[in-house]
């Protein structure tokens, strides 16, 4: 069982809609990271958090550290939204990251 | 800054056939990383290298070696390439292990082995 599991493993939204992805781990962490893949393959950092919650723009990411759960929500979605988003988590080692299977977001007109 | 740059983008080797991926960074980072991403597989490490002058292995480094040239350069080698090791390999680095620092990754090399 892979230790970061995100759902759902696709989704399709309308522009304008309110979009959550989840992402559970079932491991001790230092920190979770949220990633986005681009269509071209490029690969860029979205958060890293250890507690609460981060804003950037419309994308804001929450953890809970008890539940072991993480979600990241983008707020008046974009057909520019349109990416694979991967969760990934830190280990206390601190040289490793566990990455979740990513989820492919598709936001139409 | 150009940030975290890999070369070649994409490549076509034969089975048996070796070849070297080239990575280099220009934040002054002391950490790197070498993944791999297969469809339907997150993301795995292959190698990943703490500091300049150390390399260690990650989840999945059979049939690679790395090496650490200096701060800036890491490189992965493949000695003779097998079909399963077509992928898309993606070099990242960060300031000092994933704990607390963001990763920041190279745009990709697309490798298929015939």
């Amino acid at each position: 069982k892979n230790e970061v599991e995100q759902s759902p493993q696709n989704l399709t939204a309308q522009e304008g809609e309110f979009i959550t992805i989840n992402c559970s781990y079932s491991v001790g962490i230092s920190a979770l990271h949220w990633l986005q893949q681009h269509p071209g393959g490029g690969i860029v950092s979205l958060f890293m958090l250890s507690s609460g919650k981060k804003k950037h723009g419309r994308l804001i990411a929450t953890i809970n550290i008890q539940e072991k759960h993480s979600s990241l929500h983008i707020t008046a979605s974009h057909p520019r939204d349109s990416a694979v988003y991967i969760c990934a988590v830190g280990r206390h080692s601190g040289y490793a990251l566990n990455f979740g299977k990513g989820t492919s977001l598709l936001v139409t007109p | 800054n150009a940030g975290v740059t890999q070369t070649p983008k994409f490549q076509v080797l034969k089975t048996g056939q070796s070849m070297t991926l080239q990575c280099a960074q220009d934040m002054n980072h002391n950490s790197m990383y070498w993944y791999r991403q297969d469809p339907g597989m997150g993301l795995r490490l292959i190698y990943y290298s703490a500091s300049e002058g150390t390399t260690d292995k990650g989840e999945v480094p059979n049939g690679y070696n790395v090496s650490r040239l200096n701060k800036r350069e890491f490189s992965l080698r493949l000695e003779s390439a097998a079909p399963s090791q077509t992928s898309v390999y993606f070099c990242a680095s960060s300031e000092v292990g994933v704990s607390y620092n963001e990763q920041f990754f190279g745009p990709g090399t697309r490798l298929t082995v015939l």
